[in-house]
């Protein structure tokens, strides 16, 4: 898990900014998303998710956005904190009982 | 309830041995999936088990493989082991693996192939 992440587009933000990471999905007949938080060492944790017949879901200091006319993805993090930074995993799910496929990731990164 | 469990945590391997990882579910979760995670290639699905039967498989060669017990807990196993085998192994586990339920990580094994 350490050295998850090497290569991954990286955000920076101050601490108590708004912090929005960005997802492009592959599949149009993908019909439910998951957000991941992935700090170093751990395993993915599940923040938030959506279904393909909401738009937008709003949880504890994050919202989920979904367009899938562009097929696109965001999650919003609000008054970011410095137990935000970790990396940051969209997935996708198509029906039909097949796997998550997940995104190559994001790493967030807070200046305190 | 107690999380998703994986055992060990570190291995490390030379070329040509073997390897076996485990995996105890979310108590009442019944399906498993395992997924290897680089930093090149992110996490990529390996299979998913419901009910000990593999209900769906990754695009991975015949070297890995797993199984699933009456009681849930999985094991894979990686044979005649490659460099590139290196690897996070995560293990997930839902209730009952179908579309639109989320999967529950554990930490995963640190698999260093020499």
């Amino acid at each position: 898990g350490e050295n998850v992440g090497l290569h991954l587009p990286t955000l920076s933000v101050q601490e108590g900014d708004n912090s929005i990471i960005n997802c492009a999905y592959s599949n149009s007949a993908s019909d439910y998303f998951i957000w991941y938080k992935q700090e170093s060492g751990k395993g993915p944790q599940f923040i938030i998710d959506i279904r393909s017949n909401m738009d937008k879901r709003q949880g504890q200091r994050v919202t989920v956005l979904l367009n899938k006319t562009v097929k696109h993805l965001s999650l919003q993090i609000a008054a970011t904190q410095p137990g935000d930074s970790a990396v940051y995993f969209c997935a996708e799910n198509y029906s039909g009982n097949t796997p998550l496929v997940f995104g190559k990731g994001t790493r967030l990164s807070v200046i305190a | 309830k107690a999380g998703v469990t994986q055992t060990p945590r570190y291995l490390i391997k030379t070329r040509g041995q073997q390897v076996t990882l485990s995996c105890s579910p979310i108590s009442g979760h019944r399906s498993v999936s395992w997924y290897q995670q680089t930093p090149g290639q992110g996490l990529q699905f390996l299979f998913e088990y419901f009910s000990e039967t593999q209900r769906n498989k990754g695009n991975f060669p015949g070297r890995f493989s797993g199984r699933q017990f009456s009681n849930s807990r999985s094991e894979m196993n990686v044979s005649t082991l490659e460099l590139g085998d290196s690897a996070l192994y995560l293990c997930a586990s839902s209730p009952l693996g179908g579309t639109n339920e989320k999967l529950f990580f554990g930490s995963g094994t640190q698999l260093s192939v020499l």
